[in-house]
């Protein structure tokens, strides 16, 4: 059982507001990753990190950003949000399994409205 | 590059009916292989891997089987349930240091009483 949490699971905000979306892994991954998820269900990465103070961007540009200062914890900032943003995201991490295969395990997601 | 293609949904079964939902990819070398189950209002599960050619990955019912010849990895279920509704995931770990998954664009299965 995999042990990622992400908080809040729903959100409703106004345009401009600043928010942080909070996800937390209890396993010690050191490899972390943020997605979108667009209303097709398909999934974009746009940010991931392989350890502390490691951040990259993903295949798809987002206007936010993140930041890894403990192995276990991986939030992701909107400075201004904006209508554009609401979508759900979802939080990942993983480490190589025994075959050298990286499995993710992924949080419940949290669903953004920007209204 | 990485790709997976999966086939164009969504898929309306009723109970008990045979499943199938194709999956390929393309890739350099030796890539694990896997499946991934997306409940309504929630994250993805990992439903089954497989990670060498040949290998078959089970759970729940579901196998697939890691066809290099083909480069597939199709999902099969004998026997579908109304519980296995869901959005599912075929993707792709190229085996090096890099350990982003490639994923598929998702296939929604909608299975009747």
């Amino acid at each position: 059982e995999a042990d990622i949490y992400q908080t809040p699971r729903y959100l409703v905000i106004g345009t401009g507001k600043k928010i942080t979306l909070e996800c937390s892994q209890t396993m010690g991954h050191d490899k972390m990753y943020w997605y979108q998820q667009d209303p097709g269900m398909e999934l974009h990465l746009i940010h991931y990190s392989y350890g502390v103070n490691s951040t990259e961007k993903g295949d798809l540009s987002s206007e936010s950003t993140v930041s890894r200062i403990r192995t276990e914890h991986f939030p992701l900032t909107l400075e201004s949000a904006r209508p554009s943003h609401t979508s759900q995201y979802l939080c990942a991490s993983s480490e190589p399994g025994t075959s050298g295969s990286y499995e993710q395990y992924f949080g419940p997601g949290t669903r953004l409205t920007v209204t | 590059g990485n790709s997976v293609t999966q086939m164009e949904g969504p898929v309306t079964l009723s109970e008990e009916a045979f499943l199938t939902i194709n999956c390929t990819y393309t890739a350099t070398g030796y890539p694990s292989l896997f499946w991934y189950v997306q409940y309504p209002g929630e994250g993805l599960q990992l439903l089954l891997k497989a990670t060498k050619a040949d290998d078959k990955g089970s759970n729940k019912g579901f196998e697939a089987t890691y066809r290099k010849e083909t480069t597939s990895f199709h999902l099969e279920k004998g026997s579908v349930q109304v519980s296995d509704s869901a959005v599912y995931f075929c993707a792709l770990s190229a085996r090096r240091a890099n350990s982003k998954l490639t994923f598929g664009k998702g296939i929604t299965l909608s299975v009747r009483p």
